[in-house]
């Protein structure tokens, strides 16, 4: 499968514990994004990457939520200290360049994380 | 930033009419107009989008309508099959470097009735 990667694909913890989450875009996508999707809901931006340069975080990325994009390849995505609000589908995207008129973004197949 | 609205929340046509989703979105700066199909499980796939200079795209029987001026687009499917039953998402996006991102609306559950 040549379509963005993520792992794992369902993750349930505890409330207080943390989580890390990997992305791998398609190859050679500079562009890398992070949704959460919570139940009947629309993806809400989080964060996104060119290469390995985070452009931009939203104000629901708190202070226990970090992203990485070290080589400007695969992404992480870290929740220090879970709370069970942070129960969602947490969701990746890649595009070639920045989303717009001739650039799709692909998403992955999600992790689901449970706070229990 | 954009705030982009969708309505209806559920919707569920009988199998052969056609089903119209609408949206509404806040920046007037916004150039791209994508919407997404979602099946249950499944990621958002992209299945039609329109930039701000066209009024309408057609694709099969799925089309997109813009209106700049009131700032709303709408999905059109049309000939509805059992197959097009998903949650479909409109999004917008703002050009420009560090803008570069999709906001969606909250989506429509299409439900056809064999």
């Amino acid at each position: 499968d040549t379509g963005v990667s993520q792992n794992p694909r369902h993750k349930i913890t505890k409330r207080g514990q943390n989580v890390t989450f990997r992305c791998d875009p398609i190859s050679e996508h500079n562009r890398l994004y992070w949704y959460r999707q919570t139940l009947g809901q629309g993806p809400e931006f989080l964060t996104y990457f060119q290469n390995e340069a985070q452009l931009e975080k939203s104000r629901l990325l708190s202070d226990r939520f970090s992203a990485e994009r070290p080589k400007g390849s695969f992404s992480t995505l870290e929740i220090q200290r879970t709370e069970q609000g942070d129960s969602a589908m947490y969701l990746c995207a890649s595009s070639s360049q920045g989303v717009g008129p001739n650039t799709e973004a692909f998403f992955g197949q999600g992790t689901r994380l449970t706070v229990v | 930033g954009e705030n982009v609205e969708q309505h209806p929340s559920t919707l569920s046509v009988q199998e052969g009419d056609s089903a119209v989703i609408k949206c509404t979105y806040s920046d007037s700066a916004s150039n791209y107009f994508p919407w997404y199909k979602q099946e249950l499980g499944k990621r958002p796939q992209l299945i039609i989008d329109i930039r701000s200079n066209v009024g309408e795209k057609k694709d099969q029987r799925i089309a997109v309508t813009l209106n700049k001026t009131a700032k709303h687009f709408s999905l059109h499917i049309t000939e509805t099959q059992p197959e097009d039953s998903a949650v479909y998402f409109c999004a917008a996006s703002i050009p420009g470097f560090g803008n570069e991102k999709l906001t969606f609306g909250t989506g429509t559950r299409l439900t056809i009735i064999p």
